[in-house]
């Protein structure tokens, strides 16, 4: 079964720098899917951004990028310019392509903005 | 607007009894899913349905019941063979036609008193 592991349980940053939370998955797959979820004090999930393994470019949405490493299965959010309202849990997600593709998650990682 | 209604929004069960939670879509989606979200855990798939008239379990289906009768529909009900029901439940669907993540209801807090 894929797993994803999320090591930093907790994380602060400073108003206006930059953070990096990490991702690491285990999958014998080559072909998925990997997202990273915002979820505010409203509960809601957010879906931040998202990569297909196929690509090698790393995906980029505004302040939110993404370092995706296939081979060391790893896949980093790097927050920059960061904002109070960024504060949230954030998770890593992982999708297979085919087959019984429903989504696995990481524990989270809990995101403080110092201001 | 298109989206995922989730109802109610907290729920409080009596031990022993028996609850359903709502979920609806007007997506149009075809796969449908239940997470359960504890603190610390993440989320955890309870099932999911890919089609009308057909689901399946996830890794914590123990306790748990679902029906998908309509492919806007999918009821989750928490019976009282579940342990330990305090939790977060979120609903999300996906469109199996283009590759994209989920969309998320904005999920139902359930306490056992």
């Amino acid at each position: 079964a894929q797993t994803v592991t999320q090591s930093q349980p907790e994380m602060s940053v400073q108003e206006a720098e930059t953070v990096t939370l990490s991702c690491t998955y285990d999958t014998s797959e080559s072909d998925y899917y990997l997202f990273w979820y915002k979820q505010p004090p409203s509960r809601q999930m957010i879906l931040v951004i998202r990569q297909e393994a196929y690509k090698q470019q790393n995906a980029t949405e505004n302040r939110f990028s993404v370092n995706f490493q296939k081979a060391a299965k790893s896949f980093s959010l790097k927050i920059s310019d960061s904002q109070l309202g960024d504060a949230a849990m954030y998770f890593c997600a992982y999708r297979r392509s085919e087959g019984n593709n429903d989504m696995r998650f990481g524990a989270g990682t809990r995101l403080t903005v110092k201001p | 607007d298109g989206g995922i209604t989730q109802s109610p929004k907290y729920l409080f069960r009596k031990e022993g009894q028996n609850v359903t939670l709502s979920c609806e879509q007007n997506l149009n989606h075809d796969a449908m899913y239940w997470y359960r979200q504890d603190p610390g855990q993440g989320l955890r798939l309870i099932y999911y349905s890919q089609i009308v008239n057909d689901f399946q379990k996830g890794d914590i289906a123990e306790g748990y019941s679902v029906s998908r009768e309509k492919k806007e529909s999918f009821p989750l009900t928490v019976t009282s063979a579940q342990k330990n029901p305090t939790a977060f439940y979120l609903c999300a669907s996906r469109n199996d036609r283009v590759w994209n993540g989920y969309t998320f209801g904005s999920g139902t807090r359930l306490t056992v008193v």
